[in-house]
């Protein structure tokens, strides 16, 4: 079973709207959790970075919240733009000497004119 | 932020032949790198971790003579796929880790296509 659950596994959102994604996760002991951007054919880039002690980080209109005790994590978009069409990936790491990575499946957003 | 180049970005090689990816870190050392293999719609999955200097690390189901993993400097990793079979095609991301931090960049990937 996969340690880090991502819902909705894709939505479409007309441009200018909000949207709200969200990251479950049963990594322990946990020692980061990242959101990453990733278009098509491209390599994931990074949006944002929270470790155990940090419950919100905002990247321009990208905003991450984490709730630790829960295991939950939220990507909220602000204002979609065209440019927002991709998939989100959550990847939360562990409190481990070999730094691996727990990745979710992504969520593709499709942001409609 | 720190630059990981992966070169080439996209091959078609026919069956039989061997393919070699290469990932660079631009701009920082690079202890540790690894290589992922990603399907369309699915997730990365994690082939192995490379520490400069030493054998690579493979996980489960990885054959290690058919994807060699040599990391031979501190901003330099190549995978080589060997003997490369259709189902072989994929998208090869390698991603670098900065030494003394836990944050890994992504390079752009490669879209390897055997015919």
């Amino acid at each position: 079973k996969n340690q880090v659950e991502q819902s909705p596994q894709s939505l479409i959102i007309l441009e200018g709207k909000n949207c709200t994604l969200q990251c479950n996760y049963t990594v322990s002991p946990f020692s980061n959790l990242r959101w990453y951007k990733q278009d098509t054919g491209r390599g994931p880039v990074s949006l944002t970075i929270m470790t155990f002690s940090e419950n919100t980080k905002s990247n321009g209109r990208y905003t991450a919240t984490l709730d630790a005790d829960t295991k939950q994590s939220s990507l909220h978009i602000t204002a979609s733009q065209l440019s927002d069409s991709a998939s989100y990936i959550c990847v939360v790491s562990a409190i481990t000497n070999d730094y691996k990575l727990s990745f979710g499946a992504g969520t593709t957003v499709t942001v409609r004119a | 932020g720190a630059v990981v180049s992966q070169h080439p970005s996209w091959v078609i090689c026919k069956s039989g032949t061997s393919v070699k990816i290469e990932c660079r870190s631009l701009d920082f050392q690079a202890t540790t790198m690894f290589w992922y293999r990603q399907f369309p719609k699915q997730s990365l999955m994690l082939m192995a971790t490379s520490n400069e200097g030493s054998k690579a690390t493979y996980e489960q189901g990885v054959e290690k003579d058919k994807f060699l993993i040599n990391h031979a400097s501190l901003t330099l990793s190549t995978l080589t796929v060997t003997s490369a079979h259709p189902e072989d095609s994929s998208f090869y991301i390698c991603s670098a880790l900065i030494r003394g931090r836990s944050e890994a960049f992504f390079g752009q990937g490669t879209r390897l296509t055997v015919v």
